[in-house]
């Protein structure tokens, strides 16, 4: 299999403060993984694709400074929303691609961040 | 850009009636296509995928062909059950090797399936 974890599944927030969010490769090594945002019945909108290694490429229009990204390792890649608002309330999904794949992404089930 | 558009939701049907769900897209190149399903409380698996026009995918009763000349990559399945209740996305991926868009998926809105028994 290719599982993909995400920790945690669900938090709560103040204003101000900054949450972190880790996506793990459980059973594979992934070279490239994806951060996504998913607001109510919308669509997965990709922020930012991270390298292993490398710096992060962000989508046009997602503010680098305010969701940091981290992909220290071929198993972890981590968000922090920095100094959150209750408009960075979203659901965060991160997707992983195993070496040697092309397409393929395996995502994460997802994290539910609510700022008060 | 990319795009992918799909037919809005939710669908509701009975057990063993025939499924389809539309979705066109707009590609530069020549993209590869997916359907993505989401179960209750879990993250999104790949249901099926096409890699190049004309051909078809099918996973779990699934299926769907990749048209170039309508650009579409609908999803059927002839015969649904309950356990197929779920949001579905259809995507696609497009750029060469390398290229800024190498391995990115752009996805429809999704469609909410629920079947009833």
């Amino acid at each position: 299999g290719a599982v993909v974890s995400q920790h945690p599944s669900r938090v709560i927030c103040k204003s101000g403060t900054s949450v972190k969010i880790e996506c793990r490769s459980l059973d594979f090594q992934a070279t490239t993984m994806f951060w996504y945002r998913q607001f109510p019945k919308q669509s997965l909108m990709l922020m930012a694709t991270s390298n292993e290694g490398s710096k992060a490429t962000y989508e046009q229009g997602v503010e680098k400074d305010k969701f940091l990204i981290n992909h220290a390792s071929l198993t972890l890649s981590t968000l922090t929303v920095t100094s959150a608002h209750p408009e960075d309330s979203s659901f965060y999904i991160c997707s992983a691609r195993r070496r040697g794949e092309v397409y393929e992404q395996y995502f994460g089930p997802g994290t539910r961040l609510t700022v008060t | 850009g990319n795009s992918v558009t799909q037919m809005e939701g939710p669908v509701t049907l009975s057990e063993e009636a025939f499924l389809t769900i539309n979705c066109t897209y707009t590609a530069t190149g020549y993209p590869s296509l997916f359907w993505y399903v989401q179960y209750p409380g879990e993250g999104l698996q790949l249901l099926l995928k096409a890699t190049k026009a004309d051909d078809k995918g099918s996973n779990k009763g699934f299926e769907a062909t990749y048209r170039k000349e309508t650009t579409s990559f609908h999803l059927e399945k002839g015969s649904v059950q309950v356990s197929d209740s779920a949001v579905y996305f259809c995507a696609l991926s497009a750029g060469g090797a390398g290229g800024t868009s190498y391995g990115k998926l752009t996805f429809g809105q999704g469609t909410i399936l629920t079947v009833h028994p």
